[in-house]
């Protein structure tokens, strides 16, 4: 079973912020959180991952709680572009630390016009 | 810097045949991983590789499904004999020694 449970769909309006949200409460200390997006007919692209700090790159923000049992995701402005289907993974990096990498189902977002 | 690159990018075969999916990952990553996505579904992961020595497989159908990574670079994937239910884009991805994954395009398996 994946380790992160995530809402199935959410809707956006174009030009607002998207905010996914993804729990994973048995996330474990060395585990990074990261995050791919996958549209349609295409593989899953990597957007940004963290382990305690808040990042932020050019696609997206990404916002950890200090407990870091949850995430949220931010696409500060999103474009018919971002519509996709988010998934939020939980794993260690490193040569010493391997772990099978589950995907759940993800949130599929919809960017509305 | 190229990406993992994948082909074909589609097939479709009678079941009880045989086919074979290609892997290039991205330059100078040990790690390289197959997946299978069923419609509607995240990823599955079936093999990982580390160099042309293998980490995982614990998923991988062995009855008829095989892969292998010579010289530690290129992979292939197999199914010997398909059936009905391996209809799914094969994914590929690699990374460097277990940091972040990178995804080709995939293979679009339909299997008749």
């Amino acid at each position: 079973d994946a380790k992160t449970t995530q809402p199935t769909s959410m809707d956006c309006a174009e030009g607002r912020a998207a905010n996914l949200p993804c729990n994973h409460s048995t996330i474990s200390g060395n585990e990074y959180v990261y995050w791919y997006r996958q549209i349609h007919s295409q593989g899953p692209q990597y957007i940004i991952h963290g382990l305690k700090n808040n990042e932020t790159n050019e696609m997206a923000s990404l916002i950890i709680t200090e407990d870091r049992k949850s995430s949220t995701l931010i696409l500060p402005h999103a474009t018919l572009r971002d519509t996709a289907v988010y998934y939020c993974i939980v794993r260690p990096r490193g040569v010493t630390s391997y772990d099978k990498v589950i995907f759940g189902p993800g949130t599929s977002l919809s960017v509305i016009p | 810097e190229a990406g993992v690159a994948q082909s074909p990018r589609y097939k479709i075969i009678e079941k009880r045949q045989s086919v074979a999916f290609w892997c290039n990952p991205i330059s100078g990553h040990a790690t390289l991983y197959w997946y299978q996505q069923i419609l509607g579904q995240g990823p599955k992961l079936l093999i990982q590789f580390q160099n042309n020595g293998v980490v995982d497989d614990s998923q991988l159908p062995k009855d008829r499904f095989s892969a292998e990574r010579l010289k530690g670079v290129d992979s292939t994937l197999k199914i010997q004999p398909a059936k009905l239910e391996d209809s799914a884009v094969y994914l590929c991805a690699s990374s460097s020694y277990q940091e972040t994954q990178y995804f080709g395009p995939g293979t679009r398996l339909l299997v008749l």
